[in-house]
């Protein structure tokens, strides 16, 4: 199948910075990627879809201030959790797709003190 | 919207015993349901999918069947091993659009 990466894989920060996380699709091209977050022992929960060359769709609840996206090109989405608190510890993983099947990154586990 | 649940949440088995796990998902129109495999730390990884113009799908151990008329499809993974210990998620797509709306999980453990 077709192989997503994220970086980093894991990232530790203080409360009031901001941290970037990168979603690329190696061997294949994505007009559309997909941001989720997981906190433990619960499912994946859709934050929003990045778009290529357009405005990221939120999902409801999901602060668009807060969870920027940028979709720059057809193999790279990131996402920069802006001013992070601790609350926004989780592991956060993209996803992106050829026609209808999605692959997901390993996910970047975030650690906000 | 679209409202996929799982069953069982906790499935312990025997090494080399039957496993499976149902969904159930609301919208009719829903076209495409996919199972993903989670391993502890790491991203989910696609097993086994099935579309909705087929009722069965099969890949070695693991089989997954579609009842479009309940709504429901299951994973069913034989001659279980340890290494399937993970937890299980189904989704449905819904016809309008590119996500997915997973089911809550299903933790199983193999036990040797």
């Amino acid at each position: 199948g077709a192989v997503v990466s994220q970086h980093p894989s894991r990232v530790i920060c203080k409360s009031g910075t901001s941290v970037k996380i990168e979603c690329r699709s190696l061997d294949f091209q994505a007009t559309t990627m997909f941001w989720y977050r997981q906190f433990p022992k619960q499912s994946l929960m859709l934050m929003a879809t990045s778009n290529e060359g357009s405005k990221a769709t939120y999902e409801q609840g999901v602060e668009k201030d807060k969870f920027l996206i940028n979709h720059a090109s057809l193999t790279l989405s990131t996402l920069t959790v802006t001013s992070a608190h601790p609350e926004d510890s989780s592991f956060y993983i993209c996803s992106a797709g050829e026609v209808e099947t999605q692959y997901f990154g390993p996910g970047t586990r975030l650690l906000v003190l | 919207g679209e409202n996929v649940e799982q069953h069982p949440s906790t499935l312990s088995v025997q090494e080399g015993d039957s496993a499976v796990i149902k969904c159930t998902y609301s919208d009719s129109a829903s076209n495409y349901f996919p199972w993903y495999k989670q391993e502890l730390g790491k991203g989910p990884q696609l097993i086994i999918d099935i579309r909705s113009n087929v009722g069965e799908k099969k890949d070695q151990r693991i089989a997954v069947t579609l009842n479009k008329t309940a709504k429901h499809f299951s994973l069913h993974i034989t001659e279980t091993q340890p290494e399937d210990s993970a937890v299980y998620f189904c989704a449905a797509r819904p016809w309008y659009g590119q996500n997915f709306v997973f089911g809550p999980g299903t933790r199983l453990s193999v036990l040797p």
